[in-house]
């Protein structure tokens, strides 16, 4: 049963315009959420975050958005450059666990 | 970047061998973790440890085992390995549980062939 959920598996922009990713969740308990972006051949580095209390969390070109009652969150990529191209991956954990659930991720491909 | 290392990074194996992949921190932090990334599950944590000696499951543990004897290596051992551990496993450390404090961070990966 998959917690995290990304549905769209491939996302294609064009560069200077917004990327939008979006994951859903099921579990009510995650109070912790967070993005990863992955290049290939790399591990996944960690792009920003944002705690249950919040609604936004921004830095710099990324913002991630959270939606508790629609159980939903999405990262917003303004504006987006050809290295932005990447598996990005959302991530959620709840308490004081330190473990992650992944999604499946989605690759962003940005066009100069 | 945080210092991890993982070691092979790339291994080809047969069936029904015993693997052991290596993970080393430079950071000296306190959990460390084990995953495995495959197509269309995005990455799994297959265990986790949270203190020397002190480990626990994560969500694909089966045909897998664990050992931390020092607080910069955590050890990722197939018993027997099989085709189905075809994967690319990464390790992860972080100084805290996952919070606005902290975060994880990824080495850069073992990628396993089980033929």
């Amino acid at each position: 049963d998959q917690q995290v959920k990304q549905n769209s598996p491939s996302l294609s922009v064009q560069e200077g315009r917004i990327s939008i990713l979006n994951c859903d969740y099921t579990n009510s308990m995650f109070d912790y959420f967070l993005w990863y972006k992955k290049y290939p051949a790399e591990g996944p580095t960690f792009l920003i975050s944002i705690s249950s209390i919040k609604d936004k969390n921004e830095d710099g070109r990324f913002t991630v958005f959270l939606n508790k009652s629609a159980k939903h969150l999405s990262l917003h990529i303004v504006p987006s450059q050809p290295g932005d191209s990447a598996v990005y991956f959302c991530a959620a954990s709840s308490g004081n666990t330190g473990k992650l659930i992944f999604g499946q991720g989605t690759t962003l491909q940005v066009k100069p | 970047d945080a210092g991890i290392t993982q070691s092979p990074r790339h291994k080809v194996t047969e069936t029904g061998t015993p693997v052991t992949l290596r993970c080393h921190q430079t950071e000296n932090h306190r959990y460390m973790y084990w995953y495995r990334q495959d197509p269309g599950h995005g990455l799994r944590l297959i265990h986790y440890s949270y203190g020397v000696k002190d480990t626990d499951k994560g969500e694909v543990s089966d045909g897998y085992s664990v050992s931390r004897s020092k607080t910069e290596d955590f050890l990722l051992t197939l018993e027997s390995a099989t085709s189905s551990q075809t994967s690319v496993y990464f390790c992860a450390i972080s100084a805290s549980p996952a919070s606005e404090a902290d975060t994880q961070y990824f080495g850069p990966g073992t990628r396993l062939t089980v033929l």
